[in-house]
């Protein structure tokens, strides 16, 4: 089973639309990342959380919203989606060792129309 | 804030070895990473290099570091169809900072 799970892997909605993308991790991991993916634009950081009670912006979070529930769950939202945020999001986790690796989950291809 | 720079495409041979290059601007460092993501999948940590090494081989893997320039590669030899992917460079600064991400090298390997 995958350590680092996202929900749903695709989606195809229309602008102004209200969406969530959530992540599930059972590698008992306390720090969790949101990152959206564009070609030629890389990875940028959307929002992290070291720990329940804990969120920061991140690079991108203008738009965007988390929410964590729980050590194993993250949530992203797009309040009124549009069509800039189509893009490719991860999901990350980090133990906090101070080594820094990072674990992904295998993406969320989302479409806004 | 801190930038990580790659260059964003690389073609190499089959056979041949690939080198893929990044600088980064932050002097405080901690740890610098390779990580590869294959078509349709996440990112997975290749590997990793702390600042105060200058190099790290891990079987087909190099990784040199010159922190003077601030300049870090990797060398795949030999490198296979398989190798085919893109492969992001990622610095960690002090304390609790988020790592940095390059854009990300594209390597196709042609047969």
């Amino acid at each position: 089973d995958a350590d680092v799970t996202q929900t749903p892997r695709n989606r195809i909605t229309k602008t102004g639309k209200r969406i969530m993308l959530e992540c599930s991790q059972t590698k008992g991991h306390d720090r969790m990342y949101w990152y959206r993916q564009d070609p030629g634009l890389g990875l940028r950081l959307i929002y992290y959380s070291f720990d329940v009670k804990d969120i920061n912006k991140g690079e991108i979070s203008d738009g965007y919203s988390v929410s964590r529930q729980a050590q194993a769950k993250f949530s992203l939202s797009l309040e009124s989606a549009i069509p800039n945020q189509t893009a490719l999001y991860f999901c990350a986790t980090d133990p906090g060792t101070g080594l820094g690796e990072q674990f992904f989950g295998p993406g969320t291809r989302l479409t806004v129309l | 804030g801190e930038d990580v720079e790659q260059s964003l495409f690389l073609s190499v041979r089959e056979g041949d070895s690939s080198v893929i290059n990044c600088t980064y601007t932050d002097s405080s460092s901690t740890y610098l990473y390779w990580y590869k993501q294959e078509p349709g999948a996440g990112l997975q940590l290749l590997t990793y290099i702390f600042s105060n090494m200058d190099m790290k081989q891990d079987q087909r893997l190099t990784v040199l570091l010159n922190k003077k320039d601030k300049h870090l590669s990797l060398r795949i030899a030999d490198t296979q169809t398989g190798d085919s992917a893109i492969y992001f460079c990622a610095e960690k600064g002090t304390g609790n900072t988020p790592l940095v991400f390059g854009k990300g090298t594209r390597l196709s390997v042609i047969a």
